[in-house]
């Protein structure tokens, strides 16, 4: 158990529409990561958040946002869902910034279906 | 750019055997790289990580090599295991805040 909560751990949603997905890191730990997994595909960032601010984007759609709370939670909304939105995304946290430590703790991820 | 890729995309080993998993990376600006372990169902694991002023860096069961000549990473794992079964995946740092993963390797280990 890597400490990293995600909820739900699956979703099936049709086109069109929107969906939140929920990270609680560890414990004390300030920087979130947002990644996507699709099938045969690589783990690809979209998003870095460190204590609430905006830190990294990477290659994250207009469509898809995301934030940081103050108890350092994290969503990532998903809106407008295609077909090809289908995959399991997940959310890795730090203490440090990537640069400093490459230690992600990863959650167990949410599978997201378009139908 | 941002690109790390991986050599094959799968790799079947023997019980017992040596694995050695490979990486390219190209931008040769990268002054960290980290190997995840990906099971199925889970998210991925850190294993161990090396930085650039270094070409070698071992842990339990597994060593890390970096020629930052040939802009190469391996993973080589000692013994393999059937619990080392899995989905392997070199990332890299270049300064910013941010992991770029490969596309992984996926390891079988056949009894």
């Amino acid at each position: 158990d890597s400490g990293v909560t995600q909820t739900p751990k699956h979703l099936i949603t049709a086109t069109g529409q929107r969906v939140t997905l929920r990270c609680s890191p560890r414990s004390g730990d300030l920087s979130v990561y947002w990644y996507q997994q699709s099938l045969d595909q690589g783990l690809q960032f979209l998003i870095q958040y460190y204590n609430g601010e905006e830190r990294a984007k990477g290659n994250i759609l207009e469509r898809f946002s995301a934030q940081q709370f103050p108890d350092l939670h994290s969503e990532l909304n998903l809106s407008s869902l295609e077909l090809g939105d289908s995959a399991l995304y997940f959310c890795a946290s730090s203490l440090f910034l990537a640069g400093e430590t490459g230690e992600l703790f990863f959650g167990e991820g949410s599978r997201l279906t378009v139908l | 750019g941002e690109s790390v890729g991986l050599h094959l995309p799968t790799l079947s080993v023997q019980e017992g055997d040596n694995s050695i998993i490979n990486c390219a990376y190209s931008n040769s600006a990268s002054d960290y790289f980290i190997w995840y372990k990906q099971e199925s169902g889970k998210g991925p694991q850190f294993i161990i990580d090396i930085r650039s002023n270094m070409d070698k860096r071992q842990g339990q069961r597994v060593t890390v090599l970096l020629n930052k000549t040939v802009k190469h990473l391996s993973l080589q794992i000692a013994a393999t295991q059937p619990g080392d079964s899995a989905v392997y995946f070199c990332a890299e740092n270049f300064g910013s805040e941010k992991l770029v993963f490969g596309k992984g390797t996926k390891l079988t280990v056949n009894p």
